[in-house]
């Protein structure tokens, strides 16, 4: 079946734009975490979603990043007035229950701000 | 909270070797530890996972070590070949609870030469 696809697949941007980044999870899986991968390191937890809410957003570095799923389904990373330092690979996965179940992860957005 | 280290962080052998890479953690609670391949452009795919119940486990050529008294786990790739080159990484996290989280180790490149 289908994986988890995120679009995206490359986005260049200038500083200070706004950009979203869209994730479509496994047909199913009710939870949907978003990772930011920066070069050369593990990617680093950024927002978790248990179906249409946020269960934990404790890895969202300040205000300008916000992630929603209004359905359950598609998630959208909304990041304001972008900034060169948030240039990276951001990645989604989706699990079929919640935290005990193994995540699947999608190719990843490489947002590069300029 | 979880602080997971990874070594080496580059490894290269010959096809046909074997390969060990080593992670430790920090967190007690932590009771799922899954590994990750990931590939130049892609998304990290899930090659193999240990839960804290189980000291071993073994799928073919890879095969998984957990001591949960020193809190570290190892991967073990026996007979590599050229196709198994890539950055693997390693991760923990707890399972059952409100968070599903991965905590990333920072990637091994493995390089396997013909």
């Amino acid at each position: 079946g289908a994986g988890v696809s995120q679009t995206p697949s490359n986005k260049v941007t200038e500083k200070g734009k706004y950009v979203e980044l869209r994730c479509d999870p496994i047909s199913g899986h009710t939870a949907l975490y978003w990772y930011r991968q920066s070069l050369g390191q593990g990617p680093e937890f950024l927002i978790y979603f248990q179906g249409t809410g946020a269960a934990d957003d404790s890895g969202l570095p300040n205000d300008r990043f916000f992630a929603v799923r209004p359905e359950g389904s598609v998630s959208t990373l909304k990041i304001q007035r972008t900034e060169r330092g948030d240039s990276a690979v951001y990645l989604c996965a989706s699990s079929l229950q919640h935290s005990s179940e193994t995540q699947y992860f999608g190719p990843g957005t490489r947002l590069l701000v300029l | 909270g979880e602080n997971v280290e990874q070594h080496p962080s580059t490894l290269s052998v010959q096809e046909g070797d074997s390969a060990v890479i080593k992670c430790t953690y920090s967190d007690s609670a932590s009771n799922y530890f899954p590994w990750y391949k990931q590939e130049l452009g892609k998304g990290p795919q899930l090659i193999i996972d240990i839960r804290s119940n189980v000291g071993e486990k073994k799928d073919q050529r890879i095969a998984v070590t957990l001591n949960k008294t020193a809190k570290h786990f190892s991967l073990h790739i026996t007979e590599t070949q050229p196709e198994d080159s890539a950055v693997y990484f390693c991760a923990a996290s707890m399972r059952g609870g409100s968070q599903g989280n991965l905590i990333f180790g920072k990637g091994t490149k493995l390089s396997v030469k013909p």
